[in-house]
């Protein structure tokens, strides 16, 4: 089974602010990597695809980038609707889920 | 517009039943590949079940396999999971989700049915 590792488990930042949320896995899964981000309550939305391709209506603060074991989510600067929990996930080998990312306030 | 809405969640006891539904809207179901994912509370993401288009292709967890059967209508725009000999642990929200090529990310998502296993 193909294990997804993110860091950091929690960040804080502030508006305005650029975050960067890396995951691993733990074999190569080419480009088959996505990004979700979760509010409360609320059901996952897609954010990035195939590693580095952003989702219709998702907002281009938002980028993706890695191949192979290393990728990275990036906002380039944070807004107060991006407060929210963000999830990788590989779709290389069946589906796999990283264990989150908490943004939360500084 | 396109939708999914998951029902058939709530309490049950251990090693009881339960039948989840998800009914999909606004989109052509039956070229939708779909899947189960589970969220126990305060937890992360659990991929479940996935079920092709046609229903030709079936993959599990190990963590309930044996125990959960997926299936779809497409006639009804419908996919289910049969869930059986419930643990405390399947305690979690269920969403169905699904994508449209087979090889990529879910760009569907339903709301959730909340399932309780408790005696």
């Amino acid at each position: 089974d193909i294990q997804m590792t993110q860091s950091p488990s929690t960040l804080s930042a502030s508006v305005g602010d650029r975050v960067t949320i890396t995951c691993r896995a733990s074999q190569s899964i080419s480009s088959w990597l996505a990004w979700y981000q979760q509010k409360p309550g609320k059901a996952p939305k897609l954010l990035i695809y195939k590693a580095s391709s952003l989702e219709s209506g998702v907002p281009s603060r938002f980028s993706g980038s890695g191949s192979g074991t290393e990728f990275t989510l990036t906002i380039s600067s944070l807004q107060p609707d991006d407060f929210a929990t963000y999830y990788c996930q590989q779709y290389n080998s069946l589906w796999t889920f990283g264990q989150g990312t908490k943004v939360e306030i500084k | 517009q396109v939708q999914l809405v998951e029902s058939g969640g709530g309490l049950v006891k251990p090693g009881g039943s339960l039948r989840l539904s998800c009914a999909a809207s606004g989109f052509t179901f039956s070229d939708y590949y779909m899947s189960w994912i589970r969220q126990a509370p305060g937890k992360g993401l659990e991929w479940v079940s996935y079920i092709s288009s046609s229903g030709s292709t079936i993959y599990y967890a190990d963590s309930v396999k044996g125990r959960f059967t997926i299936s779809r209508d497409n006639a009804k725009n419908s996919l289910y999971l049969q869930m059986n000999s419930l643990r405390a642990e399947d305690t979690a929200v269920y969403y169905c989700a699904g994508e449209a090529t087979g090889d990529d990310a879910f760009d569907i998502w339903g709301q959730g049915t909340m399932v309780t296993v408790s005696s």
